[in-house]
């Protein structure tokens, strides 16, 4: 079955810098894969998505990279700050599936210090 | 717009007692789901509709039931709680696709003693 791995629990990272966090997955490669936000005590918020046939897509600081031969997804947040520290949510899709349905990883939380 | 409201915010349930959890979307769309997640285990899909009238099981559907009689509302019910019911209930919601974006709601925290 489809595993998503994001394979830091937590990152703690310097104000100023850039912070990479990185999702992979198992077998099938998705036709989609998102990304989103989640603060403590509240639901995810959508904040990228790439397809299959898309390397890079960009929103102001923020930028997601998708490798089908690697199977991972990077997203990146430059010029971090403070306001960024929350928990990051990848999520693809389940295409080769029957239900039309999407899988989230655990997530990633990231701090940002001062 | 109010996006996605859920109620109620927390609730304490004893072991065997039943409840409803409420799903309400304003943004007409097609597609609702209800997620429960626990720590370290990320979001896991309970139960799904397509549309009105439309319920599917998700990843882990057991204990669960579902109805969607309206389009605006998804109602999430447990017949008999159990203390491995406790967690962190989301909704969301998307418009065409089920891949496309998820709007999610503020969350029920639920404990079953």
């Amino acid at each position: 079955s489809q595993k998503i791995e994001q394979n830091s629990e937590a990152l703690n990272i310097q104000e100023g810098k850039t912070a990479t966090l990185t999702c992979n997955y198992t077998n099938y490669s998705p036709a989609y894969l998102q990304w989103y936000r989640q603060d403590p005590g509240r639901g995810p918020v959508f904040l990228l998505l790439i397809r299959e046939n898309e390397k890079e897509k960009r929103k102001e600081r923020l930028k997601v990279t998708f490798d089908t031969t690697l199977k991972q997804s990077l997203f990146h947040i430059t010029a971090s700050q403070p306001a960024d520290s929350a928990t990051y949510l990848c999520a693809l899709d389940m295409w080769y599936s029957s239900a039309s349905k999407i899988i989230f990883g655990s997530g990633t939380r990231l701090s940002i210090r001062p | 717009n109010a996006g996605v409201t859920q109620t109620p915010k927390f609730r304490v349930l004893k072991t065997g007692q039943s409840m409803t959890l409420l799903c309400a979307q304003d943004m007409n769309h097609e597609y609702m789901y209800w997620y429960r997640q626990d720590p370290g285990m990320g979001l896991r899909l309970i139960h799904y509709s397509v549309g009105e009238g439309t319920t599917a099981k998700g990843e882990v559907p057991d204990g669960y039931n579902v109805s969607r009689l309206k389009k605006q509302n998804f109602l999430l019910g447990l017949e008999s709680a159990a203390p491995s019911q406790t967690s962190v209930y989301f909704c969301a919601s998307s418009s065409e696709l089920a891949t496309d974006t998820q709007y999610f709601g503020p969350g029920t925290r639920l404990t079953v003693l």
